[in-house]
């Protein structure tokens, strides 16, 4: 099986701007969790999708937001971006959630 | 709220010595708990996991962890350090509503 993919694998934005992340789970796969990844404050949950539905939420502004698709594919949107927003953004997916989390290789954001 | 400690930020060992990566959990209920590992520029790598059954779970790489209700911690271990253990370790612990929380991660390096 293709593992998970993640794209564009590298972005730089200006501040202000709004970036979409896509992320593609492993087949089969109905979970999708996403990770932003920085130096200071290491792995932060954002939030997790199960079958189209949005069924956890980390700590972060409205600003950040997700949706997934009937084929399990996910989004992330960051609307007005800011320079604290620059990091390694990580998508993983799960068959159900419940279990062992695959993770794809990152799209590392730099917003200048 | 769940929560997951590793107290090291980084561990240094010389090759061939045993090595312990520490971490400490707090979860309502019935804990269970993931060790991964991130090389440079890679997202995240499954190694092992806790979910019930014996304290002394085996995973990849040579790689094992001891599950201690008591003192609430999931230290990962190997009994003989290579040079190519040498990345970053993250510990996690997943709750009764799928929410993963994961460590801050603790540098190993493994010193020739």
């Amino acid at each position: 099986k293709a593992g998970v993919t993640q794209t564009p694998r590298y972005l730089i934005k200006t501040r202000g701007q709004q970036v979409t992340l896509s992320c593609s789970p492993i087949s089969g796969h109905r979970s999708v969790s996403w990770y932003q990844q920085t130096p200071g404050q290491g792995l932060q949950f954002l939030f997790e999708y199960f079958s189209e539905t949005q069924r956890n939420k980390g700590n972060f502004p409205g600003r950040f937001s997700g949706r997934q698709f009937s084929n399990s594919r996910s989004e992330m949107n960051v609307s007005t971006l800011e320079l604290g927003d620059s990091a390694l953004y990580l998508c993983a997916s799960s068959p159900s959630g419940a279990d062992t989390q695959y993770f794809g290789p990152g799209t590392r954001l730099t917003v200048l | 709220a769940q929560s997951v400690a590793q107290p090291e930020d980084q561990v240094n060992v010389a090759e061939g010595n045993p090595l312990t990566v520490k971490c400490t959990y707090s979860v309502s209920g019935n804990p269970y708990l993931f060790w991964y590992v991130q090389y440079p520029n890679r997202g995240l790598q499954f190694l092992l996991k806790y979910i019930t059954g014996d304290n002394l779970v085996k995973g990849s790489y040579g790689f094992e962890a001891e599950f201690n209700k008591s003192q609430t911690s999931f230290h990962l271990k190997k009994p003989s350090a290579l040079v190519s253990d040498s990345a970053l370790y993250f510990c996690a612990v997943r709750d009764v509503y799928q929410k993963v929380t994961f460590g801050t991660g603790t540098k190993l390096q493994v010193i020739p």
